[in-house]
């Protein structure tokens, strides 16, 4: 098992350009989350997914939008980029029942830098 | 706003010295206090979790000390070791289910040999 992988690990956008963050789990979790870590911050919920097609707003939403048409995936986008979500983001998907419901298992991140 | 503080930012701790973290709460509907461990470069990882009826949980050299009362955990590390450097950040559950965590800004530990 790969476990939840992401993509891409690093990227660089100028401000107002998009793009897509993309996660994937294969550990059949029905729960998946997005985080930005900031230093100083910890981890922000961004936005959460408890199924296939439903999505909630977390913490700090705003400039930020998820889809999720396949349970193994959950993607971030960012439509008009901001120098203020510079930050490193981590996906973490959960089971929803089972002994390990409580624990979130996390990606390896992928650090994004706004110019 | 932030609804789980966490004390200190930094710590440096001599190899075989206890490492201590504090965290402190206002939500009393918060019903599991996990801890995160992540090393530089990788996602965090689940280290130990206690819930709130219960006064200490021991894993190893990992203890969560709980006072539900003073609305605070903690996190001891003891015979701390260099490689036990990272950052740990401790959480805690809201009653909105979901599993959806809120974390602590995090604790710098690094173990001098």
């Amino acid at each position: 098992n790969a476990g939840v992988t992401q993509t891409p690990k690093f990227r660089v956008l100028k401000t107002g350009q998009s793009m897509t963050l993309l996660c994937a789990q294969d550990m059949n979790h029905e729960y998946m989350y997005w985080y930005r870590q900031d230093p100083g911050m910890g981890l922000r919920l961004i936005h959460y997914s408890v199924g296939e097609g439903t999505t909630a707003k977390g913490e700090v939403p705003d400039g930020y939008n998820v889809s999720r048409l396949k349970k193994q995936n959950f993607l971030l986008g960012l439509e008009s980029a901001a120098p203020s979500q510079t930050s490193v983001y981590f996906c973490a998907s959960t089971p929803s029942r089972g002994g390990a419901q409580e624990t979130q298992y996390f990606g390896p991140g992928t650090r994004l830098l706004v110019l | 706003q932030q609804q789980v503080k966490q004390s200190p930012q930094s710590l440096i701790v001599q190899k075989g010295g206890i490492s201590i973290i504090n965290c402190a709460y206002e939500n009393t509907a918060f019903d599991y206090f996990p801890w995160y461990q992540q090393f530089p470069g990788k996602g965090p990882a689940l280290l130990i979790a206690i819930r709130p009826d219960v006064s200490e949980k021991k894993e190893g050299r990992f203890t969560i000390s709980f006072n539900k009362s003073a609305k605070q955990f903690s996190l001891h590390i003891m015979d701390s070791q260099p490689g036990d450097s990272a950052t740990y950040f401790c959480a805690a559950r809201g009653a909105g289910g979901y599993n959806k965590l809120i974390f602590g800004a995090g604790t710098r530990l690094a173990v001098h040999p």
